[in-house]
């Protein structure tokens, strides 16, 4: 079993629509939680990371880790074409270097 | 540099052939990753750098696989006598300071076909 597990979609929506993408994990010594996207071709850049349990918002996107549970979110409010990318989250131990990704949900919008 | 420079982009090699992969971080970057991307999959990490040490290599998949960063600066990657199962893409990062909640900032990558 990996230590990050992550639906690979694809996930179609509609412009406009609220996306829900979700990873779960084992490790719980995990500290940091990010979100990536990478555009078809390119390397992942960050779009957000919280530090544990809470809520984190920015403009459009809303990162939600559950530590109990284990599991995190990204939330894209009114979703546009240009949000078509893959989705990675990530984790990693307080002390350590070692990103642990997901293995990317691929998300379309249509318009 | 603007960005993470990675040559080459595309890398064929026959089985059994060395190849070395090159990483050009972004400017005075300390922290420099190397992660292996198969298709579908994350990243996944190989081994990091702060300036020249190479405190953990522990992702490395065998010794056929090595990396440097001698001057601080760029890298290189090398894999010996490569196997089919190789083939992926080699993805290198930079964050400016080390620390786990730093950003990375990944290169293009260089997309490795062994046959």
């Amino acid at each position: 079993q990996k230590e990050v597990e992550q639906d690979p979609g694809p996930l179609s929506v509609p412009e406009g629509a609220i996306v829900s993408l979700n990873c779960t994990y084992s490790n719980s010594a995990f500290q940091y939680f990010m979100w990536y996207r990478q555009y078809s071709r390119k390397g992942p850049e960050l779009l957000m990371y919280t530090y544990s349990s809470g809520n984190k918002e920015d403009g459009r996107f809303t990162a939600q880790v559950d530590k109990s549970s284990k599991y995190i979110s990204l939330f894209i409010r009114d979703s546009q074409p240009s949000d078509s990318a893959t989705y990675l989250c990530a984790m990693i131990e307080w002390g350590f270097q070692k990103l642990v990704f997901g293995t990317g949900t691929r998300l379309l919008v249509s318009p | 540099g603007a960005g993470v420079s990675q040559s080459p982009r595309y890398k064929v090699t026959k089985r059994g052939q060395d190849v070395t992969l090159r990483c050009d971080p972004i400017s005075s970057h300390a922290t420099l990753y190397w992660y292996q991307q198969a298709l579908g999959q994350g990243p996944e990490f190989l081994t990091y750098f702060n300036y020249e040490a190479q405190p953990d290599k522990s992702g490395l998949p065998s010794d056929r696989f090595s990396a440097e960063r001698p001057e601080g600066s760029i890298s290189t990657l090398t894999i010996q006598r490569t196997e089919q199962r190789d083939s992926a893409m080699y993805r290198c990062a930079s964050s400016s300071k080390f620390g786990a909640t730093e950003t990375q900032y990944f290169g293009p990558g260089t997309r490795l076909l062994v046959l």
